[in-house]
């Protein structure tokens, strides 16, 4: 099993659609989890933290089931601004990297 | 808001060359991180650097891999004979503390084509 595993995609959704991504990690001992967006060539960046009760911003929701060992991005009322590709990121904990999954690209249609 | 800075943003060499990739973290980090990304494919950890010396290392960061803290503010990545694999994007990262729930800033990436 892969330490980091995601749907590449892409998905393609509607404008205003909902759209959710998975992804799995195989390490159980695993502390803390990430999504970041990385636009075409550039760099990644921390669309936001996901914690043990779940969180929330704006239209982005992420939640962590760590029985099952994924996270997952949820997000509402997709824009063509949200087409990029959203990678998973997880910390194993005590160690000063994180490794990152492939990333699952989004394209929202108008 | 603050940010990590990188040059060359595009660096061409010829195999078995010697380059440089410059960054300049954001100034009051004090962890700082090289990953890189082949086309296509995810970003790879290579590197990360405390205290002025490497915390810890992939098996990607073999002896051709160095990295230097030359001064307060610039972190440097030297690849000493550079192989046509080496093609990639490198970015450079800072956090403010170990990571955990800490933010990895990122540069825009310096893109090295080996030829």
């Amino acid at each position: 099993r892969k330490e980091v595993e995601q749907d590449p995609g892409p998905f393609n959704v509607p404008e205003g659609a909902t759209v959710a991504f998975n992804c799995t990690y195989s390490n159980s001992a695993s502390q803390s989890f990430f999504w970041y967006r990385q636009d075409c060539r550039k760099e990644p960046k921390l669309l936001m933290s996901v914690y043990s009760s779940g969180n929330e911003d704006g239209r982005f929701t992420a939640q962590l089931n760590r029985a099952s060992q994924y996270i997952s991005l949820l997000i509402r009322d997709s824009k063509l601004s949200d087409s990029a590709t959203y990678l998973c990121v997880v910390n194993p904990g005590g160690y000063q990297k994180v490794t990152f999954g492939t990333g699952t690209k989004l394209q929202v249609i108008p | 808001e603050p940010e990590v800075t990188q040059t060359p943003s595009h660096q061409v060499t010829q195999m078995g060359q010697e380059v440089i990739l410059r960054c300049v973290p954001i100034s009051n980090h004090l962890y700082f991180y090289w990953y890189r990304q082949i086309l296509g494919q995810k970003v790879e950890f290579l590197v990360s650097f405390y205290n002025n010396e490497i915390s810890e290392k992939s098996e990607i960061f073999d002896d051709q891999f160095s990295v230097e803290r030359p001064d307060g503010s610039n972190f440097t990545l030297k690849i000493r004979s550079t192989k046509l694999e080496d093609s990639a994007m490198y970015f450079c990262a800072s956090s403010e503390a170990l990571l955990g729930y800490e933010k990895l800033f990122f540069g825009s990436g310096t893109q090295l084509s080996v030829l």
